[in-house]
């Protein structure tokens, strides 16, 4: 059974940075691109980031490009997602998905439950 | 970049009746079309995918149409915990794709 199970979620201030971390059993984790998807409270859904089997290809809404920066360890089944410079627009709850191929382009079939980011002063 | 718009906002039905949910493209965006449903307090979950292909273990009642820009989700017979919202997705054509979703159906009672 595939499962994806997020953390590092946190009430953090305006301007500091947070690191989310998605861990993945279940599946060949190497095989897969990965997403983060996010949520706001009560509202829609927005794709953040996306990251291919080998890191090799990468990719970000234009909301968090160049404060958000993904990354994954196939070693250690991880993917990961580095943000600085957060702003209060940022909160949200942040979902971590895999892809339905190795590249990201496929459908996101399988999704963890969620972490919380919350920033505010 | 393509944006999609999902219409109506909102959709009032009994069990039993037949939902219709449009989803429409800014550009066209071939078959990549894909739609999920999300009940409160879960992740969302995949339906439909390439515009009309179900997901697995997804029941027959729910279909999907289209393409270009413009999209349909269909539920022929609303069971109970059809009552969700729905919200499609699309892939750019540039490389590497970046994602969209729409703003959501809420299907409610």
């Amino acid at each position: 059974e595939v499962q994806l199970v997020e953390s590092g979620g946190d009430l953090v201030q305006p301007g500091r940075s947070l690191r989310l971390s998605c861990k993945a059993s279940g599946f060949t984790f190497d095989d897969y691109a990965m997403h983060w998807v996010r949520q706001p409270p009560g509202k829609g859904l927005e794709w953040v980031s996306g990251i291919n089997w080998n890191s090799g290809t990468i990719s970000y809404a234009a909301s968090v490009k160049g404060r958000f920066t993904i990354s994954r360890d196939n070693a250690k089944n991880s993917l990961y997602l580095q943000m600085n410079s957060l702003r209060r627009e940022d909160t949200a709850f942040y979902y971590c998905t895999k892809d339905s191929n190795a590249a990201p382009g496929g459908r996101f079939g399988n999704w963890g439950q969620g972490t919380l980011v919350t920033v505010s002063s | 970049e393509s944006v999609l718009t999902q219409s109506p906002a909102t959709l009032s039905l009994s069990p039993g009746e037949s939902a219709t949910l449009s989803c429409r493209a800014s550009q066209s965006v071939g078959t990549y079309l894909t739609w999920y449903q999300q009940k409160p307090g879960r992740a969302p979950r995949l339906l439909i995918y390439d515009a009309s292909t179900r997901a697995t273990g997804i029941p027959p009642r729910f279909s999907g149409s289209g393409s270009g820009t413009d999209f349909t989700l269909t539920i022929s017979s609303l069971e109970p915990e059809d009552f969700a919202v729905y919200y499609c997705q699309q892939r750019s054509d540039n490389w590497p794709p970046v994602f969209t979703f729409g703003g959501g159906t809420k299907v409610e009672i």
